[in-house]
């Protein structure tokens, strides 16, 4: 069974922290992507990786950067945390050559 | 960029009834997923359906490429339906970056 994990589930942080989100999967997939949730809007893109060391932007990169150091692990990070990215965070991954993204459960953060 | 719309925002059904859910597009895609988000925001991929009619026991979909739609049909909804169904196209093709709807939020009554 594949299985992507993310560090929490649920977050709470202060204005102006710095926020590291985690996600790990088992798959050994190439390409690893970050999102945004919000009510009315679906899904948006922040940034996703194909390799190792590789990253692209997404749609909202603005306020995020991103590290892949690992095949395995793919770290969203807020440099200085603001409210208007309270939100929901889904992490997800996707073979090379295939389409089917396969999603980790998600972190509620909530800034304050 | 590509628009995707899904309609209807909200459905609130009784368990055992049947839905159709709609995707629209604005341009033409080579491919189209659903998906489902359960209550606990799990999001599931439920088909990957670029044209044509599949099925996946009570859940079908059909994607008409050439009139830019795509229908999900849930047939005797069970309480575990209920969730947000997404679904999403590709910006460009063969592209990483993929465009979801803002989802349709199902409700299924006991």
């Amino acid at each position: 069974d594949v299985k992507v994990t993310q560090s929490s589930r649920y977050l709470v942080k202060r204005t102006g922290e710095k926020v590291f989100l985690e996600c790990v999967q088992d798959m050994d997939h190439e390409n690893m992507f970050w999102y945004r949730q919000d009510p009315g809007l679906g899904l948006r893109l922040i940034y996703f990786s194909y390799d190792v060391k590789m990253k692209e932007k997404g749609d909202i990169p603005e306020g995020y950067s991103v590290s892949r150091e690992k095949k395995e692990r793919f770290s969203l990070i807020l440099e200085s945390a603001s409210t208007n990215q309270t939100s929901m965070y889904l992490c997800a991954n996707r073979p090379a050559g295939k389409e089917t993204q396969y999603f980790g459960p998600g972190t509620r953060l909530l800034v304050l | 960029g590509i628009q995707v719309e899904q309609s209807p925002p909200d459905l609130i059904l009784q368990e055992g009834a049947n839905s159709t859910l709609r995707c629209n597009f604005s341009d033409s895609v080579n491919n189209l997923q659903w998906f489902h988000q359960n209550p606990w925001g799990q999001l599931i991929n439920l088909f990957y359906i670029p044209s044509g009619t599949k099925q996946n026991g009570r859940l079908s979909a059909t994607t008409v490429a050439t009139e830019r739609y795509s229908l999900l049909y849930i047939s005797s909804s069970q309480t575990t339906d209920s969730g947000v169904y997404f679904c999403a196209v590709p910006l460009y093709s063969s592209a990483s970056k993929i465009i979801f709807g803002s989802g349709t939020r199902l409700s299924i009554r006991p």
